[in-house]
């Protein structure tokens, strides 16, 4: 069984218009990731989170809020889509954010289609 | 700046052989980690094996090992008798010691194994 659930899996939004990305772990980690894969580009990092608690953004645009309502949930919401948005969005967890030897484990990831 | 390369876009072995991709990194930190993951056809984003670089030991786990060659600032991934599911891209990445939220991915390179 998945132990990082992302919902959707495919997401297909107009311009201008608002969705959120579902993420949920249940390996027991404290600190929890989204990171985003465009065509033909490397993984890049968005966001980590530490007990609910935004620790890093390097995200340019406010237009990307995390949400986390809980321990385990590390929600996404983008506003205002763009074409440029369109990618495979993934959500990452380790056991501690404060130790740079945690290895992180993925989800299988959201794509979205912004037309 | 952190960056992490790898040049081999793709690379197509015989199945039962041994492969090497190459990966280099540059970091002005001391502390750093470093990670191999595999993305698989159905886009499953899998962790392989990490390489402190404080140890002067190669990692090993399974049919994958390290060549850590830290003067070179090189990780070369092993994967010895390689299968047919070995096909997939294959990430390396880099998480400094000080910049614990972030991990840094290279670009990727696709390993095809022919039968």
């Amino acid at each position: 069984d998945p132990k990082i659930i992302q919902k959707p899996k495919y997401l297909v939004a107009v311009t201008g218009s608002e969705k959120i990305l579902i993420c949920e772990q249940y390996l027991g980690h404290n600190a929890m990731y989204w990171y985003r894969q465009s065509a033909k580009k490397p993984l890049e990092f968005m966001f980590s989170y530490s007990y609910q608690k935004l620790m890093d953004n390097q995200t340019a645009s406010s237009r990307f809020q995390p949400q986390s309502s809980k321990k385990n949930h590390l929600d996404l919401q983008i506003t205002a889509l763009k074409p440029d948005d369109s990618a495979t969005y993934f959500c990452a967890s380790s056991q501690e954010r404060l130790s740079s030897a945690e290895t992180l484990y993925f989800g299988s990831g959201t794509r979205l289609t912004v037309l | 700046a952190q960056k992490v390369t790898q040049t081999q876009t793709s690379i197509s072995v015989m199945e039962k052989t041994t492969v090497t991709m190459d990966c280099v990194y540059e970091t002005q930190d001391s502390s750093y980690f470093l990670f191999w993951y595999k993305q698989t056809a159905s886009g499953e984003i899998v962790f392989l094996i990490r390489q402190d670089s404080y140890k002067k030991e190669n990692a090993t786990v399974g049919h994958y090992s390290l060549n850590f060659q830290k003067p070179k600032s090189s990780i070369g991934l092993i994967i010895t008798a390689t299968q047919i599911e070995d096909s997939a891209v294959y990430f390396c990445a880099m998480r400094e010691g000080y910049n614990q939220g972030k991990l840094i991915f290279g670009q990727g390179t696709k390993l095809s194994i022919k039968p």
